[in-house]
């Protein structure tokens, strides 16, 4: 059973260009939900799709975004790229969207802006 | 809101010898607890979960925890450490019934090193 894919797994991008991550979940998932981890804040919570609807979004500017599609791959969205967007940008998937009833996380795309 | 509290940013402890990671929430009611590890360049894979009922959970790799609800801890422990246990560990917990708005909440995290 095929686990939950991440790409990139690297980036680098400039000052004020957008980037787009992808999350491919577990065969099956149906929710999709996306951490930021930084040195200093640790592993924040984005935002959480389950069948194509966003259900909950944690406390970040509106420069993230998210969508997720029919086949239940998700994709997150940052714009206008400032420094302190770099960070390990984790996806996690489960069947009911609940954590509490177990996330898979994928190994993660790190971005790095200069 | 909740939160947790990981006490310890880095452990070093001896290969053999035995571990207990420290781990405090807030949450006004019964939480949803977890332990997640995380080796470098990895996501996070999870290491037991606690929801109700017995306080001591056993967990994979050898680990367990235990939740002590008038400590509001939740103390990860392994008996005997492996060099393969080196990693960061995260405490971690979540609202009642799905998850809540928030996701998991997740503490800083504890380094563990281990020494030959």
């Amino acid at each position: 059973k095929a686990g939950v894919t991440q790409t990139p797994r690297y980036l680098i991008k400039t000052r004020g260009q957008q980037v787009t991550l992808s999350c491919s979940p577990i065969s099956g998932h149906r929710s999709v939900s996306w951490y930021q981890q930084t040195p200093g804040q640790g592993l924040q919570f984005l935002f959480e799709y389950f069948s194509e609807t966003q259900r909950n979004k944690g406390n970040f500017p509106g420069r993230f975004s998210g969508r997720q599609f029919s086949n239940s791959r998700s994709e997150m969205n940052v714009s206008t790229l400032e420094l302190g967007d770099s960070a390990l940008y984790l996806c996690a998937s489960s069947t009911t969207g609940a954590p509490n009833y177990g996330y898979t996380f994928g190994s993660g795309t790190r971005l790095t802006v200069v | 809101a909740q939160s947790v509290t990981q006490p310890d940013i880095h452990i070093t402890v001896s290969e053999g010898a035995s571990l207990e990671l420290r781990c405090n929430y807030s949450y006004g009611a019964t939480p949803y607890l977890f332990w997640y590890v995380q080796s470098p360049g990895q996501g996070l894979q999870l290491l037991l979960k606690y929801f109700s009922g017995d306080t001591l959970v056993q967990g994979i790799k050898g680990f367990e925890a235990e939740f002590k609800r008038s400590q509001s801890s939740f103390n990860l422990r392994k008996p005997s450490v492996h060099w393969s246990d080196a990693a960061e560990y995260f405490c971690a917990v979540g609202a009642g019934s799905g998850g809540g708005a928030d996701g998991l909440t997740f503490g800083k995290g504890t380094h563990l090193i281990i020494q030959p």
